[in-house]
């Protein structure tokens, strides 16, 4: 199986501040690589998708980049309403694997 | 618009069984694979099992491997998830999602809780 070590699990940051997300595949998955949000008590919700394509309707304050084993997610300007849980997760084979999660607070 | 809905959660003995049900809108399961996942509480989300209706493929976790089936209902574009033997650590929140292109796990259903307890 892959697996899927993401950093960090929790950070907090003040609204307008830059956050940024790491994931790292034990190994090459091309770019096979989704992120997702899950704010409490909702499903996920895809918002980056083959690393690096934003998802129709998703704000442009997000972004995704990296390939092979190594990938970022990125939060241009935090906003009070992206308080939330965020996930990679790697879709070059079967089982599908996701990242432990990082819990992103507002300060 | 694509929507799937969870149902049959609920509280179950260890060693019983439950049949969930996810019936889907906005798109055919035969064009589309289906996934369930699962998160339990307070931790993070677990792919469970695949669904290629038109293949009639499954595949599975292996922590539910023999004991969990995935079906699906082509006529009325319904996934179900058959858990048998159930066990304490099989208790969780659990998501039926579909495989769209570009290999995008989207929508989700809202989930259905299952509680696994004596």
């Amino acid at each position: 199986d892959i697996q899927m070590t993401q950093s960090p699990s929790s950070l907090s940051a003040s609204v307008g501040d830059r956050v940024t997300i790491t994931c790292q595949a034990s190994q090459d998955i091309y770019n096979h690589l989704n992120w997702y949000q899950q704010k409490a008590g909702k499903a996920p919700k895809l918002l980056i998708y083959d690393a690096s394509n934003l998802e129709i309707g998703v704000p442009s304050r997000f972004s995704g980049s990296g390939s092979g084993t190594d990938f970022t997610f990125s939060i241009s300007s935090l906003q009070p309403e992206d308080l939330a849980t965020y996930y990679c997760q790697q879709y070059r084979s079967l089982p599908i694997t996701l990242g432990q999660g990082t819990r992103l607070e507002i300060k | 618009e694509v929507q799937l809905v969870e149902s049959g959660g609920g509280l179950v003995q260890p060693g019983g069984s439950l049949r969930l049900t996810c019936a889907t809108s906005g798109f055919t399961i035969i064009t589309h694979w289906t996934h369930w996942f699962r998160q339990p509480p307070g931790q993070g989300l677990v792919w469970v099992a695949r669904l290629d209706a038109d293949g009639s493929d499954t595949a599975y976790a292996d922590s539910v491997k023999g004991r969990f089936t995935v079906s699906g209902d082509t006529a009325t574009n319904t996934v179900y998830l058959q858990m048998d033997s159930l066990r304490t650590d099989d208790t969780a929140v659990y998501y039926c999602a579909r495989d769209a292109p570009h290999r995008r796990i989207d929508p989700w259903g809202p989930g259905t809780l299952v509680t696994v307890s004596s």
